[in-house]
Protein backbone atom coordinates (compact mmCIF):
# COMPACT_ATOMS: atom_id res chain seq x y z
CA UNK A 1 0.00 0.00 0.00
CA UNK A 2 1.40 3.69 -1.28
CA UNK A 3 2.00 5.97 2.01
CA UNK A 4 1.28 9.28 1.61
CA UNK A 5 3.28 11.03 -1.32
CA UNK A 6 4.10 14.84 -0.80
CA UNK A 7 5.67 16.74 -3.77
CA UNK A 8 7.99 18.71 -4.31
CA UNK A 9 10.35 17.23 -1.12
CA UNK A 10 11.87 20.83 -1.68
CA UNK A 11 11.40 23.78 -2.65
CA UNK A 12 13.43 27.17 -2.52
CA UNK A 13 11.98 30.73 -3.96
CA UNK A 14 11.73 34.12 -3.83
CA UNK A 15 10.26 36.06 -1.32
CA UNK A 16 6.47 37.39 -3.65
CA UNK A 17 6.65 34.17 -5.33
CA UNK A 18 4.04 31.77 -5.49
CA UNK A 19 4.62 27.98 -4.51
CA UNK A 20 1.80 24.94 -4.56
CA UNK A 21 2.45 21.87 -2.54
CA UNK A 22 0.66 18.68 -3.46
CA UNK A 23 -0.08 15.76 -0.97
CA UNK A 24 -1.78 12.55 -2.23
CA UNK A 25 -2.72 10.94 0.97
CA UNK A 26 -3.39 6.73 1.81
CA UNK A 27 -6.03 5.79 -0.81
CA UNK A 28 -9.77 5.62 0.81
CA UNK A 29 -8.26 8.12 3.89
CA UNK A 30 -10.88 10.83 4.34
CA UNK A 31 -9.39 13.02 6.73
CA UNK A 32 -6.35 14.82 5.39
CA UNK A 33 -4.23 17.37 7.63
CA UNK A 34 -1.62 19.46 6.58
CA UNK A 35 0.86 20.76 9.41
CA UNK A 36 4.07 22.82 9.43
CA UNK A 37 7.05 22.67 11.40
CA UNK A 38 9.31 25.84 11.89
CA UNK A 39 12.47 25.29 12.80
CA UNK A 40 13.22 25.10 16.30
CA UNK A 41 9.59 25.23 17.31
CA UNK A 42 6.28 22.36 17.01
CA UNK A 43 4.77 21.27 14.31
CA UNK A 44 1.52 22.30 14.05
CA UNK A 45 -1.81 22.32 12.88
CA UNK A 46 -3.07 24.11 9.70
CA UNK A 47 -6.39 23.01 8.31
CA UNK A 48 -8.19 19.28 8.32
CA UNK A 49 -10.00 18.16 5.45
CA UNK A 50 -12.69 15.49 5.33
CA UNK A 51 -13.05 14.59 1.94
CA UNK A 52 -13.36 17.61 -0.10
CA UNK A 53 -14.76 19.81 2.64
CA UNK A 54 -12.29 21.93 4.91
CA UNK A 55 -13.35 20.41 8.78
CA UNK A 56 -11.48 23.06 10.26
CA UNK A 57 -8.97 25.88 9.28
CA UNK A 58 -8.33 27.37 12.39
CA UNK A 59 -4.21 27.27 12.04
CA UNK A 60 -4.18 28.83 8.86
CA UNK A 61 -1.76 31.66 8.71
CA UNK A 62 -3.22 34.05 6.52
CA UNK A 63 -5.04 34.54 3.66
CA UNK A 64 -1.89 34.17 1.54
CA UNK A 65 -2.15 30.57 2.09
CA UNK A 66 -4.83 28.63 0.35
CA UNK A 67 -5.74 25.10 0.57
CA UNK A 68 -7.53 22.78 -1.84
CA UNK A 69 -8.74 19.03 -2.30
CA UNK A 70 -11.12 18.81 -4.90
CA UNK A 71 -12.66 15.72 -5.63
CA UNK A 72 -11.93 14.30 -2.03
CA UNK A 73 -8.87 12.70 -3.29
CA UNK A 74 -5.03 14.82 -3.62
CA UNK A 75 -4.73 18.01 -1.99
CA UNK A 76 -3.03 21.35 -2.81
CA UNK A 77 -1.44 24.14 -0.35
CA UNK A 78 -0.66 27.48 -2.19
CA UNK A 79 1.71 30.10 -0.81
CA UNK A 80 0.74 33.05 -2.55
CA UNK A 81 2.95 35.69 -2.40
CA UNK A 82 5.39 33.83 -0.36
CA UNK A 83 7.21 35.51 2.64
CA UNK A 84 10.39 34.83 4.57
CA UNK A 85 8.58 33.70 8.17
CA UNK A 86 6.63 30.98 5.37
CA UNK A 87 10.14 28.87 5.63
CA UNK A 88 9.59 25.32 7.04
CA UNK A 89 8.48 22.26 6.13
CA UNK A 90 4.92 21.43 5.60
CA UNK A 91 3.79 17.63 6.23
CA UNK A 92 0.35 16.22 5.09
CA UNK A 93 -0.87 13.51 7.38
CA UNK A 94 -4.10 11.78 6.47
CA UNK A 95 -6.41 8.87 8.42
CA UNK A 96 -9.45 6.78 8.00
CA UNK A 97 -12.20 7.44 9.62
CA UNK A 98 -13.46 10.55 10.81
CA UNK A 99 -15.37 9.89 14.72
CA UNK A 100 -12.42 8.09 16.29
CA UNK A 101 -9.04 7.82 17.60
CA UNK A 102 -7.57 7.25 14.37
CA UNK A 103 -3.47 7.37 13.81
CA UNK A 104 -1.81 9.69 11.49
CA UNK A 105 -0.13 8.55 9.00
CA UNK A 106 2.68 11.32 7.63
CA UNK A 107 4.20 12.21 4.08
CA UNK A 108 7.79 13.21 4.00
CA UNK A 109 6.77 16.69 4.20
CA UNK A 110 8.04 19.57 1.57
CA UNK A 111 11.05 21.89 2.39
CA UNK A 112 9.80 25.36 1.76
CA UNK A 113 12.80 28.20 1.90
CA UNK A 114 11.80 31.11 1.19
CA UNK A 115 14.45 33.56 0.25
CA UNK B 1 -4.67 27.07 25.52
CA UNK B 2 -4.25 23.33 24.79
CA UNK B 3 -0.37 22.00 24.45
CA UNK B 4 1.81 19.27 24.68
CA UNK B 5 5.13 19.28 26.74
CA UNK B 6 8.03 17.16 26.30
CA UNK B 7 11.30 16.62 27.89
CA UNK B 8 14.10 16.58 27.60
CA UNK B 9 14.12 18.65 24.38
CA UNK B 10 17.27 16.53 23.72
CA UNK B 11 18.96 13.59 25.18
CA UNK B 12 22.65 12.21 24.07
CA UNK B 13 22.93 8.56 25.09
CA UNK B 14 25.51 5.31 24.51
CA UNK B 15 23.92 2.23 23.29
CA UNK B 16 22.73 -0.03 25.51
CA UNK B 17 21.54 2.79 27.92
CA UNK B 18 17.68 3.15 28.83
CA UNK B 19 15.49 6.84 28.37
CA UNK B 20 12.88 7.64 29.51
CA UNK B 21 10.98 10.52 27.44
CA UNK B 22 8.09 12.69 29.21
CA UNK B 23 5.27 14.42 27.72
CA UNK B 24 2.67 16.32 29.01
CA UNK B 25 -0.32 17.65 27.91
CA UNK B 26 -3.22 19.92 28.58
CA UNK B 27 -5.58 18.85 25.60
CA UNK B 28 -9.42 19.82 26.01
CA UNK B 29 -11.67 16.80 24.62
CA UNK B 30 -8.75 14.46 25.13
CA UNK B 31 -9.07 11.37 23.27
CA UNK B 32 -5.50 9.95 23.14
CA UNK B 33 -2.27 10.54 23.33
CA UNK B 34 0.10 9.08 20.44
CA UNK B 35 4.08 8.74 20.04
CA UNK B 36 5.82 9.18 16.86
CA UNK B 37 9.52 8.80 15.75
CA UNK B 38 11.01 10.85 13.21
CA UNK B 39 14.15 10.43 11.49
CA UNK B 40 15.20 12.11 8.78
CA UNK B 41 11.62 12.44 6.63
CA UNK B 42 8.10 11.50 7.53
CA UNK B 43 7.18 10.69 11.30
CA UNK B 44 6.47 6.90 12.11
CA UNK B 45 3.49 5.79 14.08
CA UNK B 46 4.68 4.20 17.25
CA UNK B 47 1.95 4.12 19.81
CA UNK B 48 -1.61 5.36 20.63
CA UNK B 49 -2.51 5.54 24.53
CA UNK B 50 -6.14 5.91 25.34
CA UNK B 51 -6.58 4.05 28.83
CA UNK B 52 -4.05 5.02 32.15
CA UNK B 53 -1.97 2.28 33.24
CA UNK B 54 -1.96 0.19 30.35
CA UNK B 55 1.62 -0.36 29.18
CA UNK B 56 2.19 -0.52 25.20
CA UNK B 57 4.89 -2.42 24.36
CA UNK B 58 6.71 -3.36 21.33
CA UNK B 59 10.29 -4.53 21.38
CA UNK B 60 12.78 -2.49 23.53
CA UNK B 61 10.01 0.46 22.97
CA UNK B 62 6.95 0.95 25.78
CA UNK B 63 5.00 3.53 26.51
CA UNK B 64 2.09 4.25 29.56
CA UNK B 65 -0.33 7.04 29.81
CA UNK B 66 -1.37 8.53 33.20
CA UNK B 67 -4.87 10.54 32.41
CA UNK B 68 -5.06 11.55 36.03
CA UNK B 69 -1.36 13.60 35.61
CA UNK B 70 -1.95 14.40 32.41
CA UNK B 71 1.40 12.44 31.66
CA UNK B 72 3.15 9.81 29.33
CA UNK B 73 6.19 8.37 29.29
CA UNK B 74 8.08 6.58 26.14
CA UNK B 75 11.09 4.19 27.69
CA UNK B 76 13.45 2.43 25.46
CA UNK B 77 15.72 -0.23 26.84
CA UNK B 78 18.69 -1.46 25.11
CA UNK B 79 19.53 1.65 23.22
CA UNK B 80 20.85 1.65 19.44
CA UNK B 81 22.31 3.68 17.29
CA UNK B 82 19.55 3.54 15.18
CA UNK B 83 17.24 4.66 18.22
CA UNK B 84 18.89 8.20 16.98
CA UNK B 85 15.43 10.29 16.06
CA UNK B 86 13.50 13.00 17.17
CA UNK B 87 10.47 11.70 19.18
CA UNK B 88 7.11 13.39 19.13
CA UNK B 89 3.95 13.14 21.32
CA UNK B 90 0.92 14.43 19.91
CA UNK B 91 -2.64 15.16 21.60
CA UNK B 92 -5.68 14.91 19.37
CA UNK B 93 -8.13 17.57 20.27
CA UNK B 94 -11.18 18.29 19.15
CA UNK B 95 -15.28 16.86 19.48
CA UNK B 96 -17.30 14.45 17.54
CA UNK B 97 -16.47 14.48 13.70
CA UNK B 98 -13.63 17.24 13.58
CA UNK B 99 -10.31 17.14 15.21
CA UNK B 100 -6.82 17.92 15.25
CA UNK B 101 -3.94 16.97 16.96
CA UNK B 102 -1.76 19.25 18.84
CA UNK B 103 2.49 18.39 19.08
CA UNK B 104 5.07 18.97 21.18
CA UNK B 105 8.39 20.27 20.10
CA UNK B 106 9.56 16.83 20.56
CA UNK B 107 12.72 15.45 21.85
CA UNK B 108 15.96 14.74 20.05
CA UNK B 109 17.67 11.37 20.86
CA UNK B 110 21.15 10.56 19.77
CA UNK B 111 22.65 7.26 20.41
CA UNK B 112 25.98 6.92 20.29
CA UNK B 113 27.98 3.59 19.30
Amino acid sequence: EAGVTQFPSHSVIEKGQTVTLRCDPISGHDNLYWYRRVMGKEIKFLLHFVKESKQDESGMPNNRFLAERTGGTYSTLKVQPAELEDSGVYFCASSHRRATNEKLFFGSGTQLSVL
Amino acid sequence: EDKVVQSPLSLVVHEGDTVTLNCSYEVTNFRSLLWYKQEKKAPTFLFMLTSSGIEKKSGRLSSILDKKELFSILNITATQTGDSAVYLCAGPRGTSGTYKYIFGTGTRLKVLA
